[in-house]
């Protein structure tokens, strides 16, 4: 079965301090996607990155960066010189690709991020 | 403005009760689904749908009831409604499932969440 695991639950940094935010997913198909959404106080879910399982490359948009290793079966986002504007809830989520998938997201429990000024 | 319209933002409800949280798109998208986000418990699927006349249950369907008569439409009912069901509720809507692979993209919008207590 499909499961997405975000162990860090809260996180919390001082500005500019670099942040990674774990993620590890389990699944049985070998053609999946990964997602990563940011969830800020005012509650809308913002989409920040997919990625499937066939592109390992890693990805870097501005402060953000993603590594993705089919290795571990990981696929961690990296903030870099936080700012309070990324205090948020930030979660992972995986929808399976193989044939019989249904092809819904599923969600990590989410992790909160916190940074101080 | 294109994307995905929930009604209520808020509702106070009592055990027992009855209501329906409206989820409308004007995207034309073909998939659908209702999430409930729990504290420390992350978006759980509810129930979705791949088409009007179809629909099929999540991951936490008990106690909710969906239909999908339209393209644009995915209410979802609470027909007797309980404490454990206090949360809030997202809608969301793409063209096909995550996982199937559309040429052009298949972005996934969300509702802005529907804040629900039942007392």
């Amino acid at each position: 079965a499909q499961k997405v695991t975000q162990a860090q639950t809260e996180i919390s940094v001082v500005e500019k301090e670099d942040v990674t935010l774990d993620c590890v997913y389990e699944t049985r198909d070998t053609t999946y996607y990964l997602f990563w959404y940011k969830q800020p106080p005012s509650g809308e879910l913002v989409f920040l990155i997919r990625r499937n399982s066939f592109d390992e490359q890693n990805e870097i948009s501005g402060r953000y960066s993603w590594n993705f290793q089919k290795s571990t079966s990981s696929f961690n986002f990296t903030i870099t010189a936080s700012q309070v504007v990324d205090s948020a809830v930030y979660f992972c989520a995986l929808s399976e690709a193989g044939i019989g998938s249904q092809g819904n997201l599923i969600f990590g429990k989410g992790t909160k991020l916190s940074v101080k000024p | 403005n294109a994307g995905v319209t929930q009604t209520p933002k808020f509702q106070v409800l009592k055990t027992g009760q009855s209501m329906t949280l409206q989820c409308a798109q004007d995207m034309n998208h073909e998939y659908m689904s209702w999430y409930r986000q729990d504290p420390g418990m992350g978006l759980r699927l509810i129930h979705y749908s791949v088409g009007a006349g179809i629909t099929d249950q999540g991951e936490v369907p008990n106690g909710y009831n969906v239909s999908r008569s339209t393209t644009e439409d995915f209410p979802l009912r609470l027909l007797s409604a309980a404490p454990s069901q206090t949360s809030v509720y997202f809608c969301a809507s793409s063209y096909v499932a995550q996982g199937i692979v559309k040429r052009g993209g298949n972005t996934i919008y969300f509702g802005e969440g529907s804040w629900l207590t039942v007392v």
